[in-house]
């Protein structure tokens, strides 16, 4: 159980396209989602905070117009780069907050990852 | 602010020997959480552990240990007869209740030689 898919898992896409990462809560409701951000050899960086129905919260440094989040249900968030370019390739991981409990209250579980590359 | 500071950036080790990695953090909040995760080189985070701000009983599982203690705000991880199999990115995280979010420490590469 408590099981959270992030699709793709690898993609590769040209400078100036959006590339989407979908993440998803399988088994549990998650009423709350953050996205993180990790460079080669680097730690995570939380993005944002995605909260179903309502606008994601980001972080400091982070654009929010190039960085578009959508959390439309409670078992899907997406992550949207737009107009991308190398300096975005990275490791982008989400993490789904188990909200009313089905596993562990207010547990957080992470994805397997999406990783980015931006030629 | 919420901080997490992991000052061994690598350690390696050989076998069998037991290894010992740190983890001190700092937050305003008397009510936390703390973990610790393992990323192998596939990139996925294995949680290991949460513990929460009211118990510092240290724990074991198998041949993992945790050391809790608020008086140096440090929640340290020893892996006892370690294994090639344990060579990973360990990191440490703090989550504060008010707002959830988990912040990370910068991570310790492990090697473990055969």
């Amino acid at each position: 159980g408590a099981v959270v898919s992030q699709h793709p898992s690898w993609v590769i896409c040209k400078s100036g396209t959006s590339v989407k990462i979908e993440c998803r809560s399988l088994d549990f409701q998650a009423t709350t989602m953050f996205w993180y951000r990790q460079f080669p050899k680097q730690s995570l960086m939380l993005m944002a905070t995605s909260n179903e129905g309502s606008k994601a919260t980001y972080e400091q440094g982070v654009e929010k117009d190039k960085f578009l989040i959508n959390h439309a249900s409670l078992t899907l968030s997406t992550l949207t780069v737009t107009s991308a370019h190398p300096e975005d390739s990275s490791f982008y991981i989400c993490s789904a907050r188990d909200a009313i409990g089905t596993f562990s209250s207010y547990e957080q579980y992470f994805g397997p990852g999406t990783r980015l590359t931006v030629t | 602010a919420q901080k997490v500071t992991q000052a061994q950036t690598e350690i390696s080790v050989v076998e069998k020997e037991d290894v010992t990695l740190d983890c001190v953090y700092e937050t305003r909040d008397t009510t936390y959480y703390l973990f610790w995760y393992k990323q192998p080189p596939s990139g996925e985070l294995v949680f290991l552990i949460r513990r929460n701000s009211f118990d510092e009983q240290n724990e074991i599982s198998g041949r993992y240990s945790w050391n809790f203690q608020k008086s140096t705000s440090s929640f340290n991880f020893t892996i006892t007869a370690s294994q090639v199999v344990d060579s990973a990115v360990y990191f440490c995280a703090l989550s504060e209740v008010r707002d959830d979010k988990i912040i990370f420490g910068k991570g310790t590469r492990l090697h473990i030689l055969p």
